[in-house]
């Protein structure tokens, strides 16, 4: 059974930093793509970035391009995800996903981040 | 690239189908079979129940059925049962080699 776990949440002001983590278990995560997915407080899903199970395709939404950074540890099985110069709308539950065939096949529970001052 | 647009709701009695439609442009839902819906009910995570515009995972119901026309992909869902009433959203991969969502449609069972 897979699981995945996100750790590396909480408040943090504007313009400041964190990283997220992601632990992987129940699969072969050194053939898995796999992506970041947040979710606003009662709003909908956005995809935010994706990580190729080599590291040989990275892809990030036109919101965070430039500021974020998605990248992975096979051996570790862990996937990061590193957040700079936050802003207020960056606010949101950010999960951890597997991907299959285009879609996103297993979620994580999420860690909530938090941008206010 | 903008989010894929699906009404934001739907309704049906139990024992009915209801569909939601998820509209994009060529570049994205109509121009590749790599449209995929999840369900989400309410403070957890979304499932994954439809890919590649109609196929099913493990466990998903065939009440659940994925369908496209053009720049139009659809989910159906038949015999409604009151455990449906979630938030549905829609996803594609797109040229641009990303993915975008739909805004999310909340189902109700009456």
């Amino acid at each position: 059974q897979v699981q995945l776990v996100e750790s590396g949440g909480g408040v943090v002001q504007p313009g400041g930093s964190l990283r997220l983590s992601c632990t992987a278990s129940g699969l072969t995560f050194s053939r898995a793509g796999m992506h970041w997915v947040r979710q606003a407080p009662g709003k909908g899903l956005e995809w935010v970035a994706f990580i190729q199970f080599d590291d040989s395709r990275k892809n990030y939404a036109d919101s965070v391009k430039g500021r974020f950074t998605i990248s992975r540890d096979n051996p570790k099985n862990t996937m990061y995800l590193q957040m700079n110069s936050l802003r207020v709308e960056d606010t949101a539950l950010y999960y951890c996903v597997k991907g299959y065939s285009y879609g996103f096949e297993d979620w994580g529970q999420g860690t909530l981040v938090t941008v206010s001052s | 690239q903008s989010a894929l647009t699906q009404p934001p709701s739907a309704s049906g009695s139990p024992g009915q189908s209801v569909t939601i439609s998820c509209t994009g442009s060529s570049s994205d839902v109509g121009g590749y079979n790599q449209v995929s819906w999840y369900q989400q009910h309410p403070g957890k995570a979304p499932k994954f129940i439809i890919y590649e515009v109609n196929k099913r995972p493990s466990g998903v119901p065939d009440r659940f059925s994925g369908s496209k026309s053009g720049n139009t992909a659809s989910l159906t869902v038949s015999g409604l049962q009151a455990e449906d009433e979630a938030d549905y959203y829609c996803s594609s991969h797109t040229a641009s080699r990303i993915w975008v969502f739909g805004g999310g449609t909340k189902l109700t069972v009456l």
